[in-house]
């Protein structure tokens, strides 16, 4: 059983696309989160959702629009694509106050 | 603010020869120390985890780590490493009291036979 799953795992699009990802998670958690994981491997938070409230929205573009339906769902989708939006997309949850993040698989976003 | 410093990028050894993955981490709050480790092609999954308790914390696979408050590091450690070790280690904090993981930059753990 997979704990918390992403689609698509590849994603190629070409500039100026609107494109979306989605997550779902199986373990009951109430908090959602996306990174991003740049060429380098670096990974930073995007944003966190808590019972399907917005809690954490780094320095993101606004062309970056998480939508959590319900607390199992957390989609992502971005506007104007750029190539600089080439990147790995995680998807990830916990439970508040357990600290421990589960991460899916991962979206591998390639913009040309 | 939070940041996270891994001081090797790249750490080739050989098989069963010991490695030590090297972990700083910068913080005005106080913090939990979490490692995550990536396989190639795979999303990251948690190594092991300091939240509180014995500073030396250990995962199934043979790794452990040591929480140090006094030089503020959380080394990873492992005595004899394995070709399946292969794979980016990466060492990370969340602050007390807020839920989003502060990561460092990876370092690339490279097993030769």
């Amino acid at each position: 059983d997979t704990a918390v799953s992403q689609t698509p795992k590849y994603l190629v699009t070409q500039m100026g696309n609107d494109k979306s990802i989605k997550c779902e998670q199986n373990l009951g958690h109430d908090t959602m989160y996306w990174y991003k994981q740049d060429s380098k491997k670096f990974l930073k938070i995007m944003f966190s959702y808590n019972n399907k409230e917005l809690i954490i929205n780094e320095t993101v573009p606004n062309r970056f629009s998480p939508k959590s339906p319900d607390k199992a769902h957390l989609n992502l989708h971005i506007n104007s694509l750029e190539l600089g939006d080439s990147a790995v997309y995680f998807c990830a949850s916990s439970q508040v106050q357990t600290y421990e993040q589960y991460f899916g698989p991962g979206t591998r976003l390639t913009v040309t | 603010a939070q940041s996270v410093t891994q001081l090797d990028s790249q750490v080739p050894v050989f098989e069963e020869a010991p490695v030590e993955l090297r972990c700083n981490y910068s913080s005005s709050v106080s913090v939990y120390l979490f490692w995550y480790v990536q396989y190639p092609n795979q999303g990251l999954q948690l190594l092991l985890k300091y939240l509180s308790g014995s500073t030396l914390v250990e995962s199934i696979n043979g790794f452990e780590a040591e929480f140090n408050k006094s030089q503020t590091s959380f080394h990873l450690r492992k005595p004899s490493v394995h070709i399946s070790d292969t794979a980016e280690y990466f060492c990370a904090v969340i602050p007390r009291g807020a839920q989003k993981l502060v990561f460092g930059q990876g370092t690339r753990l490279t097993i030769n036979p």
